[in-house]
């Protein structure tokens, strides 16, 4: 069974800073990825997702990620956090060929100061 | 708003006691799960239901008993709780199970069991 560390669990930065939270995985087959964000008081929602094709991914709000297949990983960055992105960051993986159901890491919990 | 629809959003309940929690989309999706979110833990799957049939039921306690009745409702009935099921209750849907697409989640119910 595929498993997700996330290991980064709080992140404090300042507004304007850069951000860069770490996803792995393990898994050795082919993998679906996403990184969905729950703003708070409100509902989980996809932030961005990866496929197939460029491994650099663009999702809303200014935010990419990075599949490195050699590293297992699946890196979220922003160059210029604000004070809105302060929520909680969820790294997935769906397995291909297997149940398709979501893998979730524990979470990062990023505070952005004004 | 996602449209899933989670009620109640919060919960308090002894250890005897018997509640249900409820999940509604009207997203026209026929795949509905339940995840439970602690602290410091990853999301955990619960239960998946696809076309009104359980398809996963991840090593769950029998003090939680789902029921599916049509595609569109889920509820989650509670008996016994221990203080260690105090958790968020998400509800997600997506189309079908067994494919890629995002997951579409509820708001949640926050249960404290006394």
């Amino acid at each position: 069974a595929q498993s997700v560390s996330q290991h980064n669990h709080h992140v404090i930065l300042s507004e304007a800073a850069s951000l860069e939270l770490g996803c792995n995985y393990s898994y050795g087959g082919t993998v679906n990825l996403f990184w969905y964000v729950q703003y708070p008081g409100q509902h989980l929602q996809l932030l961005l997702k990866y496929f197939s094709g460029d491994p650099l991914v663009k999702g809303i709000k200014g935010f990419e990620a990075e599949f490195i297949k050699s590293k297992f990983s699946f890196n979220l960055r922003k160059p210029s956090v604000q004070w809105s992105d302060t929520a909680e960051y969820f790294c997935a993986v769906v397995a291909s060929g297997g149940s398709y159901i979501p893998t979730f890491g524990r979470g990062t919990s990023l505070i952005v100061h004004p | 708003e996602t449209g899933v629809t989670q009620t109640p959003r919060h919960l308090v309940m002894g250890m005897t006691n018997k509640k249900s929690l409820k999940c509604e989309q009207h997203l026209g999706h026929n795949a509905m799960y339940w995840y439970k979110q602690s602290a410091k833990k990853p999301l955990e799957l619960m239960f998946v239901y696809n076309f009104k049939e359980q398809t996963e039921n991840n090593s769950v306690p029998s003090r939680f008993s789902p029921e599916c009745p049509n595609s569109s409702h889920l509820f989650l009935h509670l008996h016994t709780l221990q203080p260690e099921d105090s958790a968020l209750y998400l509800c997600a849907s997506t189309p079908q199970a067994a494919t890629n697409e995002k997951l579409f989640f509820g708001s949640g119910t926050q249960l404290s069991v006394l």
